[in-house]
């Protein structure tokens, strides 16, 4: 089956460094893959999109790139805050939108 | 411009009872989404529309889930009987259309408790 996965429940980062999730699909190749970002309480919220033939897209201190050969995608946090403490998810997006379990990423003071 | 509304926020609910769950999308939204989060999973799919038509409901569990979109405006999510594996949050989203590219907006959510 179509597999699309998040490898990470929980990532501990110190403040300041780098987070890098972890995202990876199985039995198929995505046209695109989605990264949102989900408070405890709330609804997932958009950040990122990257398309199977672009290998990285950057906004502000966000990174994301696709690997076709691997089939996996990473997401990258660079000089990390306590603000960014949240529950990231990825998703395979062709003709609907399919999330992964989500990482639950900690920003440590 | 206004998110996507739902209601109510919390339900809690005995089981065998029905329960509904209201969605109001983005205007001007062709596309909108049902989705069930199960406490730290990542939402799973329940049913797509496009305009008022639906697109998948392939795991939509439909001897006890109805959805519905009139007018290809605001949706409903009914469950009926209600079974303990069933609390959730449940999620709607929509999206300007239904391409792989386009971003999804969720509402709050309605956290259900079944008893």
């Amino acid at each position: 089956s179509q597999k699309i996965e998040q490898n990470s429940e929980a990532l501990n980062i110190q403040e300041g460094k780098t987070a890098t999730l972890t995202c990876n699909y199985t039995n198929y190749s995505p046209a695109y893959l989605q990264w949102y970002r989900q408070d405890p309480g709330r609804g997932p919220v958009f950040l990122l999109l990257i398309r199977e033939n672009e290998k990285e897209k950057r906004k502000e201190r966000l990174k994301v790139t696709f690997d076709t050969t691997l089939k996996q995608s990473l997401f990258h946090i660079t000089a990390s805050q306590p603000a960014d403490s949240a529950t990231y998810l990825c998703a395979r997006a062709d003709d609907k939108i399919i999330f992964g379990k989500g990482t639950r990423l900690h920003i440590l003071p | 411009e206004a998110g996507v509304a739902q209601s109510p926020r919390y339900k809690i609910i005995e089981k065998r009872q029905s329960v509904a769950f209201w969605c109001n999308p983005i205007s001007g939204h062709a596309t909108l989404y049902w989705y069930q989060q199960i406490l730290g999973q990542g939402p799973k799919l329940l049913i797509q529309f496009q305009n008022n038509g639906v697109v998948d409901d392939s795991q939509l569990p439909k001897d006890r889930f109805s959805a519905e979109r009139l007018k290809g405006v605001d949706s409903t999510l009914k469950i009926q009987p209600a079974k303990l594996e069933d609390s959730a949050v449940y999620l709607c989203a929509s999206s300007l259309d239904r391409e792989g590219y386009e971003k999804l907006f969720f509402g709050s959510g309605t956290q259900l408790s079944v008893l």
